[in-house]
């Protein structure tokens, strides 16, 4: 079975802190996804990355960063919260299309996050 | 590009009704096509996928889908639903391959919440 894992599954934190949201994958994937889901917005991609040390900007990547080390680990950087951070934040994982299940993303339970 | 719109974004239904959950899209190429289901404080689940051959789909808790190119949609389908068939679903098209140009993304619908009342 695939795993993806997030770092952290509820997090508070307040106005102007750093915030590290981490992902971990098993399945050797090269693409990994964050996104932001926020009630009747469905989900809005953040950043997205095809191989370490690669990223690529989703539709809202302001005021966020990410960081690919390792292959199978993708972080998202929140340098500076605010309160319209405050989201459910899903990190994914899927393979190119010439291998395994084209474009199928494997997702990892989410991180609420909420800053005061 | 693509984009995918789904038409509903609450459906309530009593417990043993069938249900419809609609979802059309818009691609100028040849696309795979998936929905996602998410239960309540968790991550997105694959529910079922079109990637090619039979444009009926079957899929996981007894879910069906149809493709059907010349109307551009793919609507979800139950025949008798339950309680625990209560979240949110999305649909989802993909993007074309990198070497065609494409990001590889999946473009998503709003979402679709399944309320099923006893």
């Amino acid at each position: 079975d695939v795993k993806v894992t997030q770092s952290s599954r509820y997090l508070v934190k307040r106005t102007g802190e750093k915030v590290f949201l981490e992902c971990v994958q098993d399945m050797d994937h090269e693409n990994m996804f964050w996104y932001r889901q926020d009630p009747g917005l469905g989900l809005r991609l953040i950043y997205f990355s095809y191989d370490v040390k690669m990223k690529e900007k989703g539709d809202i990547p302001e005021g966020y960063s990410v960081s690919r080390e390792k292959k199978e680990r993708f972080s998202l950087i929140l340098e500076s919260t605010s309160t319209n951070q405050t989201s459910m934040y899903l990190c994914a994982s899927s393979s190119p299309p010439t291998s395994g299940d084209p474009y199928e993303q494997y997702f990892g339970p989410g991180t609420r996050l909420t800053v005061t | 590009a693509q984009s995918v719109t789904q038409l509903d974004s609450q459906v309530p239904v009593f417990e043993e009704a069938p249900v419809e959950l609609r979802c059309n899209y818009s691609s100028s190429v040849s696309v795979y096509l998936f929905w996602y289901v998410q239960y309540p404080n968790q991550g997105l689940q694959l529910l079922l996928k079109y990637l090619s051959g039979s444009t009926l789909v079957k899929g996981i808790n007894g879910f069906e889908a149809e493709f059907n190119k010349s109307q551009t949609s793919f609507h979800l389908r139950k025949p008798s639903v339950h309680i625990s068939d209560t979240a949110e679903y999305f649909c989802a098209v993909s993007d074309l391959p990198r070497f065609q140009g494409g990001s590889e993304k999946l473009v998503f619908g709003k979402g679709t919440k399944l309320t099923v009342n006893p």
